[in-house]
């Protein structure tokens, strides 16, 4: 009964290719959000949605894009990997649209290689 | 430019004795700081928060205290048990721009 998973775990590809990653929640919230940890350890945010909408963009490049098929579900899909893109991408969900920075649930991550 | 900063990478303490957490930051306008919790090949768990109109938050073995003028945070585990080796993260929000700004961690080794 996993709140937040993310599929795959692990994601090795070469330069150039296109990939997805999937984020489901089953916790009923309204926001989702995808998180970057780079090899300096930081968890910087990348885009969030609520209820389908989104609300947050950061300045990630436009080979990043998410999805929202529904309120439950946030794809990343990549576009052109490149070698920088290599990190730990997170989901994550929370109650509300994040007012009051109402504490994030997190996925277990994906452990993108780009090689 | 680094707006929260934890700067122990590494903490290790022996088991019944105090943790302290350390994590500054620099954005004046942070008003909600919270703590997160990791394992490896795990996603951060939440763990505590306090709201800058309190000076102090405990929850069981976890107390987080709050210096604005300082501009300061800790996380007190009391007492340490090996099962709380894990990485801590350190965030802080706006409640205007609603982005978390997380720190780089501080790996915390509790010894048997």
């Amino acid at each position: 009964d996993t709140a937040v998973s993310q599929t795959p775990k692990y994601l090795v590809t070469q330069m150039g290719n296109d990939k997805s990653i999937k984020c489901e929640q089953n916790l009923g919230h309204d926001t989702m959000y995808w998180y970057k940890q780079d090899s300096k350890k930081f968890l910087k945010i990348m885009f969030s949605y609520n209820n389908k909408e989104l609300i947050i963009n950061e300045t990630v490049p436009n080979r990043f894009s998410p999805k929202s098929p529904d309120k439950a579900h946030l794809n990343l899909h990549i576009n052109s990997l490149e070698l920088g893109d290599s990190a730990v991408y997170f989901c994550a969900s929370s109650q509300d649209a994040p007012v009051t920075s109402i504490e994030q649930y997190f996925g277990p991550g994906t452990r993108l290689t780009v090689t | 430019d680094q707006q929260v900063k934890q700067n122990s990478p590494s903490l290790s303490v022996q088991e019944g004795r105090i943790s302290i957490l350390n994590c500054d930051y620099t954005n004046s306008m942070f008003d909600y700081f919270l703590w997160y919790k990791k394992y490896p090949a795990e996603g951060p768990t939440f763990l505590i928060s306090i709201s800058s109109i309190k000076d102090k938050n405990e929850d069981g073995r976890f107390t987080v205290f709050l210096n604005k003028s300082a501009k300061h945070l800790s996380l007190h585990i009391v007492p340490s048990q090996p099962g709380d080796s894990a990485v801590y993260f350190c965030a802080a929000s706006e409640g205007g721009s609603y982005i978390p700004t997380f720190g780089r961690g501080t790996s915390l080794i509790v010894h048997p």
